[in-house]
């Protein structure tokens, strides 16, 4: 069974930083593509970043881009969001998801909160 | 970057009643490379459909997707209790960034 567990969330201060990691399980991680998304309370879902098997093509959204960091530790089966210069606009739950193909998600994980508030 | 709009922003249907939902493309979507997800309160985001008309593993038959261009659509011929969620369609392919359309609720009328 394919599984995903978001963590690293949490309450941080404008301008500062956290790292999000998910931790991957069920499949052979080192063969797929990763994102992440975001999805602001009440809000629709965003897309934010993306990275291919082998860690060494990634992109970002225009809205994150220079701040967000994505990144994989395949012999840990691990994804890595760090993100950097956070502003209340950022403030979402970020979900790591497995790509099955071009962009389509099959498998989520159950997002962990970040919340940038002074 | 593509804007998609989905239509209608609620619709209020019956258990056993068919669904009809519209998502729009600002420009042609490249391959008809565009998904289908549902989500419910507290949930993640479920993958219904790709590559327009796909169903991903596990997704009855009652959901299926069509279109090209521009235009498509997400039918569930007959609603059953847990179809009732909201429903975004999301361009995929190989230009990035990928964008999500506002979503459609679906409710029990």
């Amino acid at each position: 069974e394919v599984r995903l567990v978001e963590s690293g969330g949490g309450l941080v201060q404008p301008g500062g930083s956290l790292r999000l990691s998910c931790a991957a399980s069920g499949f052979t991680f080192s063969t797929y593509w990763m994102q992440w998304f975001r999805q602001a309370p009440g809000k629709g879902l965003v897309w934010v970043s993306i990275i291919n098997p082998e860690g060494t093509l990634m992109e970002y959204a225009d809205s994150v881009k220079g701040r967000f960091t994505i990144s994989r530790d395949n012999a840990q089966r691990t994804l890595f969001l760090q993100v950097n210069s956070l502003r209340p606009e950022d403030t979402a739950v970020y979900y790591c998801a497995k790509d099955l193909v071009r962009g389509a998600s099959d498998s989520w994980g159950q997002g962990t909160l970040v919340t940038v508030s002074s | 970057e593509i804007v998609l709009t989905q239509s209608p922003g609620t619709l209020s249907l019956s258990p056993g009643e068919r669904a009809t939902l519209s998502c729009r493309a600002s420009q042609s979507v490249s391959g008809s490379y565009l998904a289908w997800y549902q989500q419910k309160p507290g949930q993640a985001p479920r993958l219904l459909i790709y590559d327009t008309s796909s169903r991903a593993t596990g997704i009855p038959d009652r959901f299926s997707g069509s279109g090209s261009g521009t235009d498509f659509t997400l039918t569930v011929s007959r609603l059953e209790p847990e179809d009732f969620a909201v429903y975004y369609c999301q361009h995929c392919g190989n230009s990035r960034p990928y964008t999500f359309g506002q979503g459609t609720r679906l409710e029990i009328k």
